[in-house]
């Protein structure tokens, strides 16, 4: 099976820093996505990791270790528009159809 | 423009009836997707087609069906054996790796 966890919920304050896990087990998989979510929108994509190591888009990064089991998601200088649901998903492709597997999000309050 | 467009954003179901959730896209993929999405939860794969005339069940099937007749559309049906179909549901497509989501259509239950 392909067992993803991540924290149901978190609270950081605005221009901290905040780091999102996500733990899998899986028999297989392509890669693994960091989406953004708002209440009642569809997913928005963030970050892409097919490699081990970490991955740097503005004030996102995201990090995987394929041997861990592991990838966490991180936030610098966080501002309120930054309070959503982030959910980490990997995509199956090898016979799989590339359809994409989701943790079940990881919900993030930015206080002032 | 081009992208993935559903239709209605709000949809109720009576007892016993079926509905349809439309999902178009002019994005020229070849590969679309349903998922379901309940309250504070990831999104679950129902169906999949990655061709016309051809569609595979994902993980939670039963009560669903769908039709993949053209490339631009994959209409799902939530039917009355669906017992707690209340929640929201959003459309994919995708070419290589990257899918790209729907606004979701919000069903629930009269």
């Amino acid at each position: 099976g392909q067992n993803i966890d991540q924290p149901t919920e978190m609270t950081a304050t605005e221009g901290a820093i905040v780091q999102i896990n996500c733990t899998y087990q899986t028999s297989g998989f392509n890669g693994l996505f960091w989406y953004q979510q708002h209440a009642g929108e569809a997913p928005t994509f963030l970050s892409y990791n097919v490699l081990d190591g970490l991955e740097e888009k503005g004030r996102f990064s995201s990090f995987l270790s394929r041997s861990k089991g592991y990838s966490y998601l991180l936030l610098k200088e966080l501002q309120m528009k930054d309070s959503a649901s982030y959910l980490c998903a990997l995509i199956m492709i090898y016979n799989q159809g590339g359809k994409l597997i989701f943790g079940q999000g990881t919900e993030l309050s930015v206080k002032p | 423009d081009g992208g993935i467009t559903q239709s209605p954003k709000y949809l109720f179901r009576k007892e016993g009836q079926n509905v349809t959730l439309s999902c178009e896209q002019n994005l020229n993929h070849d590969a679309m997707y349903w998922y379901r999405q309940d309250p504070g939860q990831g999104l679950r794969l129902i169906y999949y087609s990655q061709i016309v005339n051809d569609f595979q069940k994902g993980d939670i099937a039963e009560g669903y069906s769908v039709s993949r007749e053209k490339k631009e559309s994959f209409p799902l049906t939530v039917t009355s054996a669906q017992k707690n179909p209340t929640a929201f549901y959003l459309c994919a497509s995708s070419k290589d790796t990257f899918q790209y989501f729907g606004a979701g259509t919000r069903l629930s239950v009269l």
